[in-house]
């Protein structure tokens, strides 16, 4: 069965400094791997994606992740993160059959 | 031209009270959905519909019932609701890998 997990519930970063939210995925088939952000009370929205090519994708707001298949990881990464990047961040797999797989979350706070 | 929207956005009611969740999309999509987002944020899967066909039903009690009267609707109706049902309801849309979000309706069961 697939399965996404985060591997950090929270992670408390200073602004304008560099932050890693991690992320692994279980699955046998090829996948297509996702991040969604959610901002205080409103809906996820996509920050990013991978389907294939380039390992190193860029997504709004200056994020980017990294897709490591030998380590089964998509983990996101920003090199100077703001204030309003506060939030929820769910990394995401889709193997087909209209079923996506939300990891369990992880909050971002940036603090000043 | 909001791309998913949902109605109410905030719903407080009493226990055993029946009540409904509003979900239309204007992005052409095939299919929808219904999430339930608990107090830790934790994201399930309800239910899918593609081209108004129900295709997911993931163990979600009998007294949740979806109804897509069309494709660009799809509706949450909830009878005799209890405690645990307290939580933030999402419609999402797709055409394919990618999801988009309504902006969620908070319940508050009493």
């Amino acid at each position: 069965a697939q399965s996404v997990t985060q591997l950090d519930s929270q992670v408390p970063v200073f602004e304008e400094a560099p932050v890693e939210l991690r992320c692994n995925y279980s699955s046998s088939v090829s996948v297509y791997l996702f991040w969604y952000v959610q901002y205080p009370n409103q809906g996820l929205q996509l920050l990013l994606k991978y389907l294939s090519g380039s390992t190193l994708v860029k997504g709004i707001n200056g994020f980017e992740a990294e897709f490591n298949k030998s380590q089964t990881s998509f983990h996101l990464r920003k090199p100077s993160v703001h204030i309003s990047d506060t939030a929820e961040y769910f990394c995401a797999a889709y193997t087909g059959g209209f079923k996506t797989i939300f990891g369990a979350g992880t909050r971002l706070f940036v603090k000043a | 031209d909001t791309a998913v929207s949902q109605t109410p956005k905030y719903l407080v009611t009493q226990m055993g009270n029946d009540k409904s969740i509003k979900c239309e999309q204007n992005l052409g999509h095939d299919t929808m959905y219904w999430y339930k987002q608990d107090s830790k944020k934790f994201l399930k899967i309800m239910f899918s519909y593609n081209n108004k066909e129900l295709i997911i039903n993931e163990t979600v009690p009998n007294r949740f019932s979806p109804k897509s009267p069309d494709k660009a609707h799809l509706n949450l109706h909830i009878n005799s609701l209890e405690l645990g049902d307290s939580a933030v309801y999402f419609c999402a849309s797709s055409r394919a890998d990618t999801q988009y979000f309504g902006p969620g309706t908070r319940l508050t069961v009493l």
